[in-house]
């Protein structure tokens, strides 16, 4: 079965850096698109970024573009999230999720708590 | 402010059929985007109930269905139940937004 699941979350300061992963398992990993979808406390959903299959392509939300960088080791099956000069308003959960069928997200990890404050 | 708008909530009784809405734009859900749909329960991971508009994953009960008309698309669930209890998202692509993948705001179900 199909499974994602990230780790490297934690408290960091403002302007601090933070590197998320994602383990996937279940499925071949280099045959799809990945994706970070982030859940601020109490708030809805919000697309970060995704990444080809072959890392060839990748794209983020304006919120944060210039400061966090997808990517991804077909070898290990593994999508990574690096997220440097982090604000207060990145706090969230982030989800690392399978991209699917019409760029849907068909399957979603469990979630990774960011917390930035001083 | 999302790009696509539901109603932040809808309740119903068990048994009832609720729909909720998902108003986009020419940009988006007008341009012949399709249009996907999660469930999320609370403190859980968010789950895929419709793709491609109108499609339900395998395991996702025939009580859920999606259309697509327009600018707009909706979510219905039919003979509700208690743990149908949580938050809906819908999600489009928007060509406005350099190929964004967008939400909705989401609508909190209430049985009651």
């Amino acid at each position: 079965q199909v499974q994602l699941v990230e780790s490297g979350g934690g408290l960091v300061k403002p302007g601090g850096s933070l590197r998320l992963s994602c383990a996937a398992s279940g499925f071949t990993f280099s045959d799809y698109y990945m994706s970070w979808i982030r859940q601020a406390p109490g708030k809805g959903l919000e697309w970060v970024s995704y990444i080809s299959s072959s890392s060839s392509n990748t794209n983020y939300a304006d919120s944060v573009k210039g400061r966090f960088t997808i990517s991804r080791d077909n070898a290990k099956n593994s999508l990574y999230l690096q997220m440097n000069s982090l604000r207060a308003e990145d706090t969230a959960v982030y989800y690392c999720a399978r991209v699917g069928s019409g760029y849907c997200f068909d399957y979603w990890g469990q979630g990774i708590l960011v917390t930035v404050s001083s | 402010q999302s790009v696509l708008t539901q109603p932040p909530s809808v309740s119903g009784a068990p048994g009832q059929r609720v729909t909720i809405s998902c108003t986009g734009s020419s940009s988006n859900i007008g341009a012949g985007y399709d249009v996907h749909w999660y469930q999320q329960l609370p403190g859980t991971a968010p789950k895929l109930l419709i793709y491609g508009n109108s499609n339900r994953p395998s395991g996702v009960p025939d009580r859920f269905s999606g259309s697509k008309s327009g600018t707009s698309a909706s979510l219905a669930i039919t003979g509700l139940q208690a743990e149908d209890e949580a938050d809906y998202y819908c999600q489009s692509y928007d060509s406005s937004l350099g190929g964004s993948r967008v939400f909705g705001g989401g609508t909190k179900l209430t049985v009651l």
